[in-house]
């Protein structure tokens, strides 16, 4: 079945860092990519998506650019704030019947120290 | 604003004694999902409506159970639950119209087992 992995945390920044988490998937056909951002103590939160190869979803200078040939969907930001704390989800769609399924990573516990 | 609401946010239950979580959506979306997120885990689908079809995860236990009435509401009962159901129980909507779509989560309901 479908698959997502992505890499094992916490991360651990200061402020202004790059931060990079890595996401790769197996899928069969074409799905759909997504970024989850998940605050303590609450719902997940739609952080930017990719629905074919080479969209780039942007949203609060967080982007990822969905690449077929390396099956990957990577999260960036140049700079990272305390305000980014928080656990990231990498997601892929899989569609069955007349609804789609999201199939997640394992999540990755960010940290951003002043 | 267009939401998904949960409630209540925290619920105590008791071992073995039923318990009901409810969610309402004002997004009018044709498709609600009831999944299970343990701590430090990746949210698990445990089942999901696509209008009024009820579509089960083939390892979701038949304690849980799940009910929706009309398109706003949509209700997950356990009915005996255990030590091991304590757990974050997210909704969340998706409007299924042809195409990839995303979906869209309440704040989640925090389920303790005394």
């Amino acid at each position: 079945g479908d698959s997502v992995t992505q890499m094992e945390g916490p991360v651990t920044l200061s402020e202004e860092a790059f931060l990079t988490i890595n996401c790769t998937y197996t899928a069969t056909g074409y799905p759909s990519l997504f970024w989850y951002v998940q605050y303590p103590g609450e719902g997940l939160q739609l952080l930017l998506k990719a629905t074919k190869a080479d969209d780039k979803g942007s949203n609060k200078g967080f982007e990822a650019t969905y690449r077929k040939e390396t099956t990957s969907f990577h999260l960036e930001k140049g700079s990272v704030q305390v305000s980014d704390s928080a656990v990231y989800f990498c997601a892929l769609s899989d569609r069955q019947g007349g609804s789609e399924k999201l199939v997640f990573g394992k999540g990755t516990k960010l940290t951003v120290n002043p | 604003d267009a939401m998904v609401i949960q409630n209540p946010r925290y619920q105590v239950t008791q071992f073995g004694k039923p318990v009901t979580l409810s969610c309402s959506q004002t997004l009018n979306h044709n498709v609600m999902y009831w999944y299970q997120q343990k701590s430090s885990q990746a949210p698990k689908l445990l089942f999901h409506y696509y209008d009024k079809d009820f579509n089960n995860e083939a390892d979701t236990p038949d304690n849980f159970q799940s009910r929706r009435p009309n398109t706003s509401f949509c209700f997950l009962d356990i009915r005996s639950p255990g030590l091991g159901d304590a757990a974050m129980y997210l909704c969340a909507t998706s409007h299924y119209a042809g195409g990839p779509n995303e979906q869209f989560f309440g704040p989640g309901t925090r389920l303790t087992v005394l």
